[in-house]
């Protein structure tokens, strides 16, 4: 079985520059979530889709971030501006009704 | 509300002595709890899972934790610590329905050859 799909592996941006990763997951997962890991820190999440609905985007900084999944496959999360504070690994997971939970090695943002 | 807390930020034991990464977790419904590794620069790996049925849980490369549901813990054991193990270790707390999965701060163990 593939697994979570995530890219690009790294990125580095200048501060107030915009960035977008992509996510594709396991076949079939309806759940999809986004999740922020800064240095030395428990992942956060940011999102949580169910199928093509948001489910929960309590966390998710919406004056900066946003996030799509098109036809309930695949996702990008977008940051737009970026700020320093941003620097983080942004990782991507789905599920499937709560059992079976996998992740994508993530994408490293550096904000500079 | 959920939460999970690791009582330990960093552990370090010898290679070949036992390995104990402690987690407590609060939960207004039975939960699923979860362990997760990662390693340097890689994803998170399932460890293993508890979800109502067996009590003590057996995962991947020789760990395992037991639920026990009068202490609200799940805590990881090994016997005998490799050095390949060297990595952060997380604990995970989901109620079924919600599907949200909260993380608990990680515990980096450090093996000393």
């Amino acid at each position: 079985e593939a697994g979570v799909a995530q890219s690009p592996r790294y990125k580095i941006i200048e501060k107030r520059q915009s960035v977008a990763f992509w996510c594709n997951p396991i076949s079939g997962h309806a759940t999809l979530y986004w999740y922020q890991q800064i240095l030395g820190q428990g992942p956060k999440l940011l999102i949580q889709f169910q199928n093509n609905g948001v489910v929960d985007d309590s966390q998710l900084p919406k004056d900066r971030f946003s996030a799509e999944r098109l036809k309930g496959v695949d996702s990008t999360l977008k940051i737009q501006p970026a700020k320093l504070e941003d620097s983080a690994v942004y990782l991507c997971a789905s599920s499937l009704w709560g059992y079976g939970y996998t992740f994508g090695s993530g994408t490293r943002l550096t904000v500079v | 509300a959920q939460s999970v807390t690791q009582l330990d930020s960093h552990v370090s034991v010898s290679e070949g002595t036992p390995v104990l990464l402690r987690c407590n977790y609060s939960s207004s419904y039975s939960p699923s709890l979860f362990w997760y590794v990662q390693h340097p620069n890689k994803g998170l790996q399932l460890l293993l899972k508890y979800t109502s049925a067996a009590t003590l849980v057996k995962g991947i490369n020789g760990f395992e934790a037991e639920f026990k549901k009068s202490e609200t813990s799940f805590h990881l054991t090994k016997p005998s610590a490799h050095m390949s193990d060297a990595a952060e270790y997380f604990c995970v707390l989901t109620n079924f329905g919600n599907e949200k999965l909260t993380f608990g701060t990680g515990t980096r163990l450090t093996i000393i050859p």
